[in-house]
């Protein structure tokens, strides 16, 4: 358990309402990232954070923005949401190992988000 | 652009059969990883290959990893319900620490 929670676990919300998601952790892990999960596709990296204030796009950032103010908070946004949205977020952060070089992901329990 | 393709897609097979699941990709990895992930849950980790042709076991689990570092395989042995979920594999994304995750292949075992 790497500790990390993410609220809310379950979201309805309307097409073009701003929607934030949160992860928060309490290990002060440096990186951290929002994936989300969509039948079809798997796991697809929305954004990542390196550190505070320190974030960088992933494959299907589109729609999305983060902030990360404080090490232990991620924040997902959904600007204005739409249906193609609707899917299951996950946080995770990266535990790595020098050598060999490998990183482990370890996930939050997600959040499943209905746009209507 | 790296990829991981992983098959069967699904699987519905009885208590007691083997089965194995492959994840294949084009491009070398340092390592992958195997990660099982059960309903309404976010994936866990289930082991770590990073050196070409190494195999590991985990109780009635097998994972190979192989010899180009190009592909591994999830054999498990009679297996059981408790085995149901979605298993992905995933390998790092260029030098940074993310992960490529493969589409998933949904075990179902019944009993």
């Amino acid at each position: 358990d790497a500790g990390i929670t993410q609220s809310p676990r379950h979201k309805v919300t309307e097409t073009g309402t701003p929607v934030t998601l949160r992860c928060h952790q309490t290990e002060n892990h440096r990186y951290m990232y929002w994936y989300r999960q969509d039948p079809g596709h798997g796991l697809r990296l929305i954004h990542y954070s390196y550190g505070v204030k320190d974030t960088d796009k992933g494959e299907v950032s589109d729609g999305y923005s983060v902030s990360r103010s404080k090490t232990e908070d991620f924040l997902l946004t959904l600007e204005s949401a739409t249906s193609s949205q609707t899917s299951v977020y996950f946080c995770a952060i990266s535990v790595g190992r020098t050598y060999p070089k490998v990183e482990t992901q370890y996930f939050g329990p997600g959040t499943r988000l209905l746009v209507l | 652009t790296q990829l991981l393709e992983q098959s069967p897609q699904f699987l519905s097979i009885q208590e007691g059969e083997n089965l194995t699941v492959y994840c294949n990709s084009s491009s070398v990895f340092s390592s992958l990883q195997w990660y099982r992930q059960e309903p309404g849950e976010g994936p866990v980790l289930l082991v770590t290959v990073v050196t070409g042709g190494e195999v590991k076991k985990l109780k009635r689990l097998t994972f190979q990893f192989g010899d180009a570092r190009k592909d591994s395989s999830l054999h498990i042995t009679a297996a059981q319900p408790g085995d149901t979920g979605l298993y992905l594999c995933a390998g790092p994304q260029g030098a940074g620490t993310a992960l490529i995750f493969g589409k998933g292949t949904t075990l179902s075992v019944s009993s």
